[in-house]
């Protein structure tokens, strides 16, 4: 099941700069995208999310794109802090579904001193 | 700020035993979910559950699993008869509404280890 896919595994990115993360979904019947923070050891933890009728939403020192006819949507984190460290997970919902959130792999970034 | 509680944190068991994850959810919430991240892998939804029904579960969630709610604050897990391939960190969440994804907040898990 590769519905959701971040293809890089990990990132590392100088503090005070900008975090890229990507992510790639094939199922055009998502209508909510979701972004996860995890650290080690606590459960994923809400970050932000887009619907599927926007291409931006920005919280913060986050924005998250969507890009619908590329199926593609990507956090940025700028600037990037130290405690932006963590695994990061793109995650979907299915218009049909109004609960089953589906994952992706994560992306583990580590921002560098 | 209101938490998901799970316990245990870490569960060992042999495989053919039966084995029960207890999660406590944030206490105004109204559904409850299970997740569950084998080592490397994809977090993967297993059930959500509201009013004593399960409302949704994935092709994951087999005859092997079950849910209940058995008093007013608890949520729990059973996996009837442990696999090896069970072993994973097992996620519960909570949320007050059903269609808002971004309101499922996450306990920390429990790691289940089945030798």
């Amino acid at each position: 099941d590769q519905q959701v896919k971040q293809n890089s595994p990990s990132l590392s990115v100088q503090e005070g700069r900008i975090s890229i993360l990507n992510c790639d979904y094939t199922n055009s019947m998502f209508d909510y995208f979701l972004w996860y923070k995890k650290y080690p050891a606590e459960g994923p933890t809400f970050l932000i999310s887009i619907s599927s009728i926007k291409d931006k939403n920005e919280d913060g020192r986050f924005t998250v794109f969507l890009n619908k006819s590329a199926k593609h949507l990507s956090l940025h984190i700028v600037p990037s802090q130290p405690g932006d460290s963590a695994v990061y997970f793109c995650a979907a919902r299915c218009h049909s579904s109004a609960s089953k959130i589906i994952f992706g792999s994560g992306t583990r970034l580590s921002i560098r001193p | 700020e209101p938490e998901v509680t799970q316990t245990p944190s870490h569960q060992v068991t042999q495989m053919g035993q039966e084995v029960i994850l207890r999660c406590v959810p944030i206490s105004n919430h109204l559904y409850f979910y299970w997740y569950r991240q084998i080592l490397g892998q994809k977090v993967e939804f297993l059930v959500s559950f509201y009013n004593n029904e399960i409302s949704e579960k994935s092709e994951i969630f087999d005859d092997q699993f079950s849910v209940e709610r058995p008093d007013g604050s608890n949520f729990t897990l059973k996996i009837r008869s442990t696999k090896l391939e069970d072993s994973a960190m097992y996620f519960c969440a909570s949320s007050p509404r059903l269609q808002t994804v971004d309101e499922q907040f996450f306990g920390p898990g429990t790691r289940l280890t089945v030798l």
